[in-house]
């Protein structure tokens, strides 16, 4: 399967604390994106870094791309408890097209006021 | 603006009995519509994808099909529901090589 797999499962951490979520997949991608979904909603669009870059920075987001060793990470900074919901990256591969999507499990964040 | 429409919210049918979801897109022309489905807890399972009227890929084999009646109108369907359909169904699209838009989601119960 080429689905990314997000590291860790669950992640539970302080207002203001930085959170760092972790993504690896399995061939070769044409980008990664990375989408938040609230609890019991449609997935939201935060970021797409495209397999030529290597960092990419939306706010308090920052993504990084390693396509040697196939995988990304999220930082978001300054977390709020607003930002409680899941993360889930997203790959679009070379061989399927830039719009065949797939995607992880997802990371659980909560982040505690 | 572009939006798109998901409905229903919340739907629960008995097993055996057949499904229509439907998905609506305004602002934009020709998308990409998807349909994915989400079990409980876990990530999401692209279903069918379409990139013009009565032009749909089928991604896992299974009693669902999909139609696209209309340019902005993706509809997913079933003759006959399993349990194992439960989910939560959600329908997106996007431009060529762009993020995808999500609708708000379909929770299924089949019982």
């Amino acid at each position: 399967s080429q689905q990314g797999e997000e590291d860790p499962q669950a992640l539970s951490i302080q207002e203001g604390e930085n959170a760092t979520m972790n993504c690896s997949y399995k061939t070769s991608i044409n980008n990664l994106q990375w989408y938040r979904q609230n609890s019991g909603r449609g997935l939201v669009h935060l970021i797409l870094i495209r397999s030529n870059e290597r960092e990419k920075h939306s706010g308090r987001l920052r993504v990084t791309l390693d396509t040697s060793k196939k995988s990304s990470s999220l930082l978001i900074t300054a977390s709020r408890a607003a930002d409680t919901a899941s993360y889930f990256c997203a790959t679009a591969a070379l061989k399927t097209g830039a719009n065949n999507l797939f995607f992880g499990t997802g990371t659980r964040l909560t982040v505690i006021p | 603006s572009q939006t798109i429409h998901q409905w229903p919210a919340t739907l629960v049918q008995p097993v055996g009995s057949p499904l229509s979801l439907e998905c609506t897109v305004e602002g934009t022309s020709n998308p990409n519509l998807y349909w994915y489905r989400q079990a409980a807890g876990r990530g999401l399972q692209l279903l069918f994808y379409s990139i013009g009227i009565d032009q749909i890929s089928s991604e896992v084999p299974q009693n669902l099909s999909a139609s696209r009646p209309q340019d902005r109108q993706f509809i997913l369907s079933s003759k006959k529901l399993l349990l194992s359909d439960s989910g939560f169904y959600l329908c997106a699209w996007s431009g060529t090589a762009s993020p995808l838009h999500f609708g708000n989601g379909t929770r299924l119960t089949v019982t």
